[in-house]
């Protein structure tokens, strides 16, 4: 199994462009989910998916658009770049998201000029 | 709404020394408690977890925790540190919701480990 895979690796935007980032899981697993990382802020959940066509929000949603049309992709989608937006984005799924554990992505450095 | 307090952005301990990363919760149910483990340009991969068995619970590399709802905390403790443990460490606890779950992270430890 590759587990969850993401990419790109790393991505420099301009201010204003769009991207998706694609994160991809081949364990089954219903429940995936987008965090991203800031220095001192720990991992904050933008938005999560508890299984295919079901998709909602968590913590800082605003300037992401997801969709889940099938159980293996869950990608995440900048509909117009901002500076804030520069992090380090992670992916996870898991079987169940309440007690399973979650496997994490490499990650997704993104910088937005 | 849940959440967790990591006390301690940076702790530096002696190799061979005890190691301690303090975690605590605020839950109005009886939670699910994470200790996840980042090393540098690395994703994260979970240590332990906490899902109501017993209540002190072991994981990878020598690490354990304890669950004690009285002081609602879920410590981070290895006897002996290694160099190889120097990593970034985040606590989190489920939370279930209307649609589904989410997972809270603190805003992590810094554990550095000098010889």
């Amino acid at each position: 199994n590759a587990g969850v895979t993401q990419t790109p690796k790393f991505q420099v935007l301009k201010t204003g462009q769009s991207m998706t980032l694609q994160c991809a899981q081949d364990m089954n697993h219903e429940y995936m989910s987008w965090y991203r990382q800031d220095p001192g802020m720990g991992l904050r959940l933008i938005h999560y998916s508890v299984g295919a066509g079901i998709t909602d929000q968590g913590e800082v949603p605003n300037g992401y658009n997801v969709s889940r049309s099938t159980t293996e992709d869950f990608p995440l989608r900048l509909l117009s770049a901002a500076p804030s937006q520069t992090s380090v984005y992670f992916c996870a799924s898991s079987y169940d998201g309440t007690q399973e554990t979650q496997y994490f992505g490499p990650g997704t450095r993104l910088l937005v000029l | 709404a849940q959440s967790v307090t990591q006390l301690g952005s940076h702790v530096s301990v002696s190799e061979g020394a005890l190691v301690l990363l303090r975690c605590n919760y605020s839950s109005s149910v009886p939670p699910y408690l994470f200790w996840y483990v980042q090393y540098p340009n690395q994703g994260l991969q979970l240590l332990l977890k906490y899902t109501s068995a017993a209540t002190l619970v072991k994981g990878i590399n020598g690490f354990e925790a304890e669950f004690k709802k009285s002081e609602t905390s879920f410590h981070l403790t290895k006897p002996s540190a290694h160099m190889s443990d120097a990593a970034e460490y985040f606590c989190a606890v489920s939370e279930r919701n209307q649609a589904g779950t989410a997972l809270i992270f603190g805003k992590g430890t810094t554990l550095s480990v000098s010889s």
